[in-house]
């Protein structure tokens, strides 16, 4: 059982490129979140979905693009990359009212 | 909107002893659900606990257990008998489970290191 995968966990891009992160989990899951880990920050909501075809913003969605086509994966875009968005990202689903699992994280680097 | 706040940036405590890890949080909502992740070095976020608002006994899993004061609006955690493995950063998070019941609100965190 994966679980959770996120895809890649490591990159590196230069400012002004574009990329997107892949969530993918195998549980039938409908809740799945994007959140980005900052040093001090804890983890900060980024984009979230309630179920397939639906997306909604957190607290810093600012220069990221989300969507969920599919109820197994969660894409998390970036359309111009930007050094502020260095960081290490994770991604989790759950079902309703039960505790949310995580993928591995992604360390985004921005030069 | 929920917020979780964890006063303890860090903290350390040797081994074999118990120490303790606060979580606050602020809310109107009624029903809820705690939970304790555990970070290691490794990244993995890492369910340690968790508590339905609606039950008014304390959890407990093996060695972590929990002080919900729902009054005071306090969750705090116990580790007893530290290991060297417990070091990691701890989150403390809140889950409404009505009305907003879709976000998951985290902490800054408690960067706990168990001493040899």
């Amino acid at each position: 059982n994966a679980g959770v995968t996120q895809t890649p966990k490591f990159r590196v891009l230069k400012t002004g490129q574009s990329m997107t992160l892949l969530c993918a989990q195998d549980m039938n899951h409908e809740y799945m979140y994007w959140y980005r880990q900052d040093p001090g920050m804890g983890l900060r909501l980024i984009h979230y979905s309630v179920g397939e075809g639906t997306t909604a913003k957190g607290e810093v969605p600012d220069g990221y693009n989300v969507s969920r086509l599919k109820k197994q994966n969660f894409l998390l875009g970036l359309e111009s990359a930007a050094p502020s968005q260095t960081s290490v990202y994770f991604c989790a689903s759950r079902r309703e009212l039960t505790e949310a699992f995580f993928g591995q994280g992604t360390r985004l680097t921005v030069v | 909107a929920q917020t979780v706040t964890q006063s303890q940036p860090e903290m350390s405590v040797q081994e074999a002893e118990t120490v303790t890890l606060s979580c606050t949080y602020d809310t109107s909502e009624s029903n809820y659900y705690l939970f304790w992740y555990k970070q290691p070095p490794s990244r993995q976020m890492i369910l340690v606990i968790r508590q339905e608002a609606y039950k008014q006994q304390n959890a407990t899993e093996n060695r972590f257990s929990v002080n919900f004061q729902k009054a005071a609006k306090s969750f705090s955690l116990k580790i007893s008998d530290s290991q060297l493995g417990d070091t990691a950063m701890y989150f403390c998070a809140f889950m409404p489970t009505q009305g907003g019941s879709e976000k998951l609100v985290f902490g800054k965190g408690t960067k706990l290191t168990v001493n040899p």
